[in-house]
């Protein structure tokens, strides 16, 4: 069974760091890696879809980049403020049938 | 407003009893999903719909049960044969069935208690 792993599970940044957190898979042979963030009271919303070695999205502070060779993707937060507080889910999509392997997810809370 | 909604948030059951959550979604979305999240889990994917009156299992379907009879709606049946039914259960749609960069939209989950 493939298993879609993050880590850290949970992280306390201060307002205005700087972070990030990762996303690992054992397969590099996949259609497409997903980033999900989840707010608490709210419902998950996509953030990224990256497919290729090397892609790297931004939307804002945050980016995330991916390395199909290796089986990770890292997702970076710049000067995190407290809007950024959530729970970040990946997604693994193994084929065109779009069903996904979701990780368990990273919960970032950011102290102000 | 276009988007998805779930009902009800909270809903509790006594064991034995089998549970529908409903599921409607205005987005004009083919594909439909449910999940299930346990604590410290991912999302598991229960069942899943890309056209109308057809479905197909996901990884945990064991106990649900699901209907397509409409495009917009998607409802889950919680039997008694689910062993451990109570969760927060999750739907999501999506616009095109089997499109690679097909985002997938949430609705806010139910959180079912079975006493």
């Amino acid at each position: 069974i493939l298993n879609v792993e993050q880590s850290p599970q949970s992280l306390h940044v201060q307002e205005g760091d700087s972070t990030n957190f990762t996303c690992s898979f054992p397969s590099s042979n996949f259609y497409a890696l997903h980033w999900y963030r989840w707010e608490t009271a709210k419902s998950p919303e996509a953030l990224f879809v990256m497919t290729l070695n090397g892609d790297e999205k931004k939307k804002g502070r945050i980016s995330a980049t991916l390395n199909t060779k290796e089986g990770y993707s890292y997702l970076y937060i710049k000067g995190s403020q407290p809007e950024d507080s959530a729970t970040y889910l990946c997604a693994l999509q193994m084929d065109s049938n779009y069903q996904l392997i979701w990780g368990a997810g990273t919960k970032l809370i950011i102290k102000p | 407003d276009g988007g998805i909604t779930q009902s009800p948030k909270y809903l509790f059951r006594k064991e034995g009893q089998n549970v529908t959550l409903s599921c409607e979604q205005n987005l004009n979305h083919d594909a439909m999903y449910w999940y299930r999240q346990d604590p410290g889990q991912g999302l598991r994917l229960i069942y899943y719909s890309q056209i109308v009156n057809d479905f197909q299992k996901g990884d945990i379907a064991e106990g649900y049960s699901v209907s397509r009879e409409k495009k917009e709606s998607f409802p889950l049946t919680v039997t008694s044969a689910q062993k451990n039914p109570t969760a927060f259960y999750l739907c999501a749609s999506s616009p095109l069935a089997g499109v690679w960069d097909n985002e997938q939209f949430f609705g806010p989950g139910t959180r079912l208690t079975v006493l």
